[in-house]
């Protein structure tokens, strides 16, 4: 079983859908999770990042983690074409090197 | 935040040849990374390069075959030595922001062996 488990999906929603991406683990040493948006042909940008349990709000990005559950989530509200591209959770804990999630692929059609 | 480049943004090569990788930093970090992305897997860390020391690799990746620079405190290299089809991947460079969960990364370096 590998420590971060994401679907690669792809996902196809329509425009103005409410996108759910969600990333599961069993290390639970993790303390620190992190979404990072790839378009493509260029490299991950940081969207967000939460530490340990709770949700965090940043305009139409969602950041959830549930530890008990260990299972986090980004909700994106009235999904934009341009919120097409890769999203890759990751996570921290112990360590200064991240654990990435094999990304999720998104596509938003107009 | 940091704004990486890196040079060739892709290359095309023919397997036994050597590609070297440039990451170039506008503001001095300590610590910067050289990841490997291959077609649907997760990021796979080679090994992280501080100033003035060894770089430190990563299980099942060595230094005869990922060779690093770090000269000053801007600018790293990657070569890829002897290459094969296998090492065909996009490779990146990160820096570690201001906190260990933030990372900037650079736009990648598209490689093709054949």
């Amino acid at each position: 079983q590998k420590e971060v488990e994401q679907d690669p999906g792809p996902l196809s929603v329509p425009e103005g859908a409410i996108v759910s991406l969600n990333c599961t683990y069993s290390n639970s040493a993790f303390q620190y999770f992190m979404w990072y948006r790839q378009y493509s042909r260029k490299g991950p940008e940081l969207l967000m990042y939460t530490y340990s349990s709770g949700n965090k709000e940043d305009g139409r990005f969602t950041a959830q983690v549930d530890k008990s559950s260990k299972y986090i989530s980004l909700f994106i509200r009235d999904s934009q074409p341009s919120d097409s591209a890769t999203y890759l959770c990751a996570m921290l804990g112990g360590s200064y090197i991240p654990t990435f999630g094999r990304g999720t692929s998104l596509i938003v059609h107009p | 935040s940091a704004v990486i480049s890196q040079k060739p943004s892709r290359d095309i090569c023919q397997r036994g040849t050597s590609l070297t990788i440039q990451c170039q930093v506008d503001s001095q970090v300590t610590m910067m990374f050289w990841y490997r992305q291959q077609p649907g897997q997760s990021l796979t860390l080679i090994a992280t390069a501080n100033q003035g020391s060894e770089a430190t690799y990563e299980s099942g990746f060595v230094i005869d075959k990922f060779p690093i620079s770090r000269p000053n405190l801007t600018f790293s290299t990657l070569t890829v030595s002897n290459m094969s089809p296998e090492d065909s991947s996009i490779y990146l460079c990160s820096v570690e922001g201001d906190r260990a969960e933030t990372q900037y990364f650079g736009p990648g370096t598209r490689l093709l062996v054949l």
